[in-house]
């Protein structure tokens, strides 16, 4: 089973429309979460952390279920700046620098 | 806003040839990270650099890596003997004392292996 696995996309949504990205992990005694953003051929870009109560920035809300190893971002009234591949990354416990990366979902939001 | 920056861009080189791929992480920062993405493909951790030494590596990281700090501010990674299969967007990140995260990113280079 891979590490981190990720909904593989593509998505193509209209503008405004909400769009939802899963991930799911193997590691039960991972410890940190992450969404990170990547353009084409660009450096990936922390998007979010993601905390066990959940959090939301602006149109963005990331949850997360440790029972369930999943990991989930909503993007809401999406826009066409948002087209991107997102990335769910995690670290392991006892070892919080190394980040371990899921393949990402490409979204493609358009007019 | 202080940011990696990494040198070259594009690295074309031929198989079998020595590569150094050179980044200068943000001043205050004292972990370094070496990762690669093989187009098409996840991004993987290579290895991670504190106080001076090697704080863990990948099984990617084989012998024919090293990486090296020269000075107060650039953070190198060498492949000895390049493979086709080297061929990847490699990046170089940093993150505080406070260790782990967030890890800032450069904006990579590219190497190509002829």
């Amino acid at each position: 089973r891979k590490e981190v696995e990720q909904d593989p996309g593509p998505f193509n949504v209209p503008e405004g429309a909400t769009v939802a990205f899963n991930c799911t992990y193997s590691n039960s005694a991972s410890q940190s979460f992450f969404w990170y953003r990547q353009d084409c051929r660009k450096e990936p870009k922390l998007l979010m952390s993601v905390y066990s109560s959940g959090n939301e920035d602006g149109r963005f809300t990331a949850q997360l279920n440790r029972a369930s190893q999943y990991i989930s971002l909503l993007i809401r009234d999406s826009k066409l700046s948002d087209s991107a591949t997102y990335l769910c990354v995690v670290t392991n416990a006892g070892n919080n620098r190394k980040l371990i990366w899921g393949l990402g979902t490409s979204l493609a939001v358009n007019p | 806003e202080p940011e990696v920056t990494q040198t070259p861009s594009h690295q074309v080189t031929q198989m079998g040839q020595e590569v150094i791929l050179r980044c200068v992480p943000i001043s205050n920062h004292l972990y370094f990270y070496w990762y690669r993405q093989i187009l098409g493909q996840k991004v993987e951790f290579l290895v991670s650099f504190y106080n001076n030494e090697i704080s863990e590596k990948s099984e990617i990281f084989d012998d024919q890596f090293s990486v090296e700090r020269p000075d107060g501010s650039n953070f190198t990674l060498k492949i000895r003997s390049t493979k086709l299969e080297d061929s990847a967007m490699y990046f170089c990140a940093s993150s505080d004392l406070a260790g782990g995260q967030p890890q800032h990113f450069g904006d990579g280079t590219r190497l190509s292996i002829l």
